[in-house]
């Protein structure tokens, strides 16, 4: 199975804030990586797909990168709506597997 | 509209069984591989299962293999998770999603339903 390592698990960071938020897979999943968001209450959100084609609706403030194992999801000027937990996933192959979530606290 | 809505959680017995329905409308479900994925109270996002468009094809996480079967319905926009012999360990908010299939798509979970909650306690 593809294990999948995000970091930091845990994130204060203030509005206005560029935000970077890593993830690494145990092995190579190709383009097949997406980051999710996720608020209390509520099913998580898609935000990036294939490594970094910004999800329709999604503000253009959100961008991934990255190839092979090592990705990473950026947000550039954090606003007061993104406090949340973002999730990395690899759908290269079954099972599917998330990143353990970061969460993204107010400072 | 484009949605997806669980239904059927609830409580029930350690041991006891449970089958949950995600509805699906305002996209091609038919054409559409379909997905459950659970997260236990406090926890993280976990796989549990997928189903081709036709149905010939499932693919299962190793902890419920033998216990849990998905299936669809193709004339009714219905997807289903047949849970048996569940544990607490099973305790988890369900949520069925669309794979948008294809590489350039990253088989990304594109649509999610809001969620059933499933309690397994005696």
């Amino acid at each position: 199975d593809v294990q999948m390592t995000q970091s930091p698990s845990s994130l204060s960071a203030s509005v206005g804030d560029r935000v970077t938020v890593t993830c690494r897979a145990s092995q190579s999943i190709r383009t097949y990586l997406n980051w999710y968001q996720q608020k209390p209450g509520k099913a998580p959100k898609l935000l990036i797909y294939a490594v970094s084609s910004l999800q329709s609706g999604v503000p253009s403030r959100f961008s991934g990168s990255g190839s092979g194992t090592d990705f990473t999801l950026t947000i550039s000027s954090l606003q007061p709506e993104d406090y949340a937990t973002y999730y990395c996933q690899q759908s290269n192959d079954t099972p599917y597997t998330f990143g353990q979530g970061t969460k993204l606290e107010i400072k | 509209e484009v949605q997806l809505v669980e239904s059927g959680g609830g409580l029930v017995q350690p041991g006891g069984s449970l089958r949950l329905s995600c509805a699906a409308s305002g996209f091609s479900f038919s054409t559409s591989w379909m997905t459950w994925v659970r997260q236990a109270p406090g926890k993280g996002l976990e796989w549990v299962a997928n189903i081709k468009q036709d149905g010939s094809e499932k693919y299962y996480v190793d902890s419920v293999k033998g216990r849990f079967t998905v299936s669809r319905d193709n004339t009714k926009n219905l997807v289903y998770l047949q849970m048996n012999s569940l544990r607490a360990e099973d305790m988890a908010v369900y949520y069925c999603a669309r794979i948008h299939s294809g590489r350039s798509a990253g088989d990304a979970l594109d649509i999610w339903g809001q969620g059933t909650m499933v309690t397994v306690s005696s």
